[in-house]
């Protein structure tokens, strides 16, 4: 099946500054990336996604941006709030289908 | 407007009983998909089931592990004779179909213990 690969495991920012995640896959196939936010003892939450058409996405403070020649992409969130602390995973679709690979997830620290 | 419902929340099972973990999709939703996920381990998908069919299995284990998503009613994932490895955090999706069919809304999930 697909890799996904997640950097950084874990991140630490403080308030107000970025956090930038990336992800890289191997699938050629895929065209789907969704990017997907677990706070502890919940379900994972959809916040944003991109598809293989297009090269990046922004909704507010979070924006996502897709290199298909190079297989990666990227989560950036500007201007952190303490409530964006959480486990962040990327996801991609694998042989053409509706199946989601995850990423291992990136633990997002902002403090105050 | 409920998201998508598990339950029970909480499962405790001894080594050798059977596991049945439900899922209600989103109203207006047709497709589900279980993921399994493991501590400080991303989610594993497993299966993906339209209402009455079996789309995409190849993430479930060959044997004890099965899935059903009938006509009427919620979405079940059966474990048979569980072992300690079967203990992990089991979430449902679900997603609308047609063009947004890519789209993923996963519920709370089912923490499964197996003691």
């Amino acid at each position: 099946g697909e890799n996904v690969e997640q950097h950084p495991s874990t991140l630490s920012v403080q308030e107000g500054d970025s956090a930038v995640i990336k992800c890289t896959y191997s699938d050629s196939a895929s065209n789907y990336f969704p990017w997907y936010k677990q706070e502890l003892g919940k379900g994972p939450q959809l916040i944003i996604d991109i598809r293989s058409n297009v090269g990046e996405k922004k909704d507010q403070r979070i924006a996502v941006t897709l290199n298909k020649t190079a297989k990666h992409f990227s989560l950036h969130i500007t201007e952190t709030q303490p409530e964006d602390s959480a486990v962040y995973f990327c996801a991609a679709t694998e042989n053409s289908g509706y199946a989601l690979n995850f990423g291992k997830g990136t633990s997002l620290l902002v403090t105050p | 407007n409920a998201g998508v419902m598990q339950n029970p929340r909480h499962l405790v099972r001894r080594r050798g009983q059977e596991a049945r973990l439900r899922c209600s999709p989103m109203k207006g939703h047709s497709h589900v998909y279980w993921y399994r996920q493991l501590p400080e381990e991303g989610l594993k998908f497993m299966v993906y089931l339209q209402k009455e069919n079996i789309i995409d299995e190849s993430g479930m284990p060959k044997e004890r592990f099965s899935a059903e998503f009938p006509k009427e009613g919620p979405s079940i994932l059966r474990i048979q004779q569980v072992v300690r490895g079967d203990s992990a955090a089991y979430f449902c999706a679900s997603s609308p179909g047609g063009t947004y069919a890519y789209e993923q809304y996963f519920g709370p999930g089912t923490r499964l213990t197996v003691t």
